[in-house]
């Protein structure tokens, strides 16, 4: 039971372009959620997170959008830089739990 | 400030063999502690996380299991390998009983079983 899912494995968008990386979930009892970004044969690092109270956060470049009624969030970055080529993963957290999306390989092209 | 390291950071295996699999926390007291895997192009698989020693809550039944014989050392073992195990192997902690923070990371293990 997939509760997190990132349906989209890919997305190619032009350095100063923004970036849209989606994400759905299941459970409504996620408390927040994150964002984390991942470069092969590393682990993922902290990029920004949203509290379930909320419907937008920002943080430089990078923000989240929370919709949810849709079940939906999203993470937006302007501009796109090709140093953030890398695999995005959203996550939920619930009671001491994260769970984490399939990723979303980014690439953003000079 | 906080560190986790988990090792070896590569392994190859043969099917049937024992695997075990370390992580260590430092600078932090307490911290909840996970073991997630990457199979080949899927997401990032939640396997055992821990509030606590002794405490271990699995997530999906299969050939692996965990241990936690110290509070900031987090073990993940098998009796005996199955081509199916083959992934990145992660180990990650947050602040022990906190509602809202991160997850971190440590370098992972890839895990290959021939």
């Amino acid at each position: 039971d997939q509760q997190v899912k990132q349906n989209s494995p890919s997305l190619s968008v032009q350095e100063g372009r923004i970036s849209i990386l989606n994400c759905d979930y299941t459970n409504s009892m996620f408390d927040y959620f994150l964002w984390y970004k991942k470069y092969p044969a590393e682990g993922p690092t902290f990029l920004i997170s949203i509290s379930s109270i909320k419907d937008k956060n920002e943080d430089g470049r990078f923000t989240v959008f929370l919709n949810k009624s849709a079940k939906h969030l999203s993470l937006h970055i302007v501009p796109s830089q090709p140093g953030d080529s890398a695999v995005y993963f959203c996550a939920g957290y619930n009671f001491n739990k994260f769970y984490f999306g399939s990723g979303t390989k980014l690439n953003v092209k000079p | 400030s906080q560190t986790i390291h988990q090792w070896p950071a590569t392994l190859v295996q043969p099917v049937g063999s024992p695997l075990s699999l370390e992580c260590t926390v430092e600078g932090t007291s307490n911290p909840n502690l996970y073991w997630y895997r990457q199979a080949a192009g899927r997401g990032l698989q939640l396997l055992f996380y821990s509030v606590g020693i002794g405490q271990i809550s699995s997530e999906v039944p299969q050939n692996l299991s965990a241990s936690r014989p110290q509070d900031r050392q987090f073990i993940l073992s098998s009796k005996k390998l199955l081509l199916s195990d083959s992934g990145f192997y992660l180990c990650a902690w947050s602040v022990g009983g906190s509602v809202a923070g991160e997850l971190f990371f440590g370098e992972g293990s890839r895990l290959t079983v021939l």
